[in-house]
C-alpha cells in the first residue's frame, strides 16, 4: 500500500541545473498537489491538478513546471534552479474534496 | 486574500500536560478545516471538521470548531513525548485549490 511516493528524497543542485521531482500514487485520485515548506513556514501550493490533463497555478508557482499526463503521476520540474527554491517539496493527492489530501514524504532540496 | 493564523508558534510543555492549540482563518467559500500532525517527514492527517460545536476525538487529541468565529481549537491532554511535533491547520474552500497552512505550532513535549 504505498499511497503517495516522492523520489528523490534529497538532492544537491548546482545554480541554473534543471531537475524533475517525481511524485506518484497507487489510489487513483484525481486531485494532485505540489507545495514547498520553507523553515518557520506552513507549506505553500505551487501548481494543482484537477485530473489527467488538467493542471493549474497555485500561490507560488514562479520558476516551476508541471504536466499531468495520467492519473498516478504528476512531476514537478525545476528549469533554471536558483537558491531560493531551496525547500522541502511535498506532493499530495485526494479522491474528492471532501476528503482529506495524503502526503508524500516530501523531497528535500538544496541549491547550491 | 486568504488568511490562517496558527498560535502559539511554539510550545514546551512537559509530559503530562495539556496543551491547547488555536487556529483562526479569513478565506472565502470555507468547506471544512484540517489538522495535520507533522513530525519529521509527511503531515499525516488527524481531524476533518465541516459543523460548528461537534467535536471530534481520536485518544488524546480532540478538536472543535467555531464556525462563526472562524477558528479551530486542538486539545491534547496527557501529553507524551510522542506528541511533539508541529500542527498545521488548513481550511479547505469550495474549489479544488489546494490548502492554505498556517505556519504550524511547534510542540515539544519534555520528559
Amino acid at each position: 500500500n504505498a499511497g503517495v511516493t516522492q523520489t528523490p528524497k534529497f538532492r544537491i543542485l548546482k545554480i541554473g541545473q534543471s531537475m524533475t521531482l517525481q511524485c506518484a500514487q497507487d489510489m487513483n485520485h484525481n486531485y494532485m498537489y505540489w507545495y514547498r515548506q520553507d523553515p518557520g513556514m506552513g507549506l505553500k501550493l505551487i501548481y494543482y491538478s484537477v485530473g489527467a490533463g488538467i493542471t493549474d497555478k497555485g500561490e507560488v508557482p514562479n520558476g516551476y513546471n508541471v504536466s499531468r499526463s495520467t492519473t498516478e503521476d504528476f512531476p514537478l520540474r525545476l528549469e533554471l534552479a536558483a537558491p531560493s527554491q531551496t525547500s522541502v517539496y511535498f506532493c499530495a493527492s485526494t479522491k474528492d474534496l471532501n476528503q482529506p489530501q495524503h502526503f508524500g514524504d516530501g523531497t528535500r532540496l538544496s541549491i547550491l | 486574500e486568504d488568511k490562517v493564523v496558527q498560535s502559539p508558534l511554539s510550545l514546551v510543555v512537559h509530559e503530562g500536560d495539556t496543551v491547547t492549540l488555536n487556529c483562526s482563518y479569513e478565506v472565502t467559500n470555507f468547506r471544512s478545516l484540517l489538522w495535520y500532525k507533522q513530525e519529521k517527514k509527511a503531515p499525516t492527517f488527524l481531524f476533518m471538521l465541516t459543523s460548528s460545536g461537534i467535536e471530534k476525538k481520536s485518544g488524546r487529541l480532540s478538536s472543535i470548531l467555531d464556525k462563526k468565529e472562524l477558528f479551530s481549537i486542538l486539545n491534547i491532554t496527557a501529553t507524551q513525548t510522542g506528541d511533539s511535533a508541529i500542527y498545521l491547520c488548513a481550511p479547505t474552500v469550495g474549489g479544488a485549490d489546494g490548502l492554505t497552512f498556517g505556519k504550524g505550532t511547534h510542540l515539544i513535549i519534555q520528559p
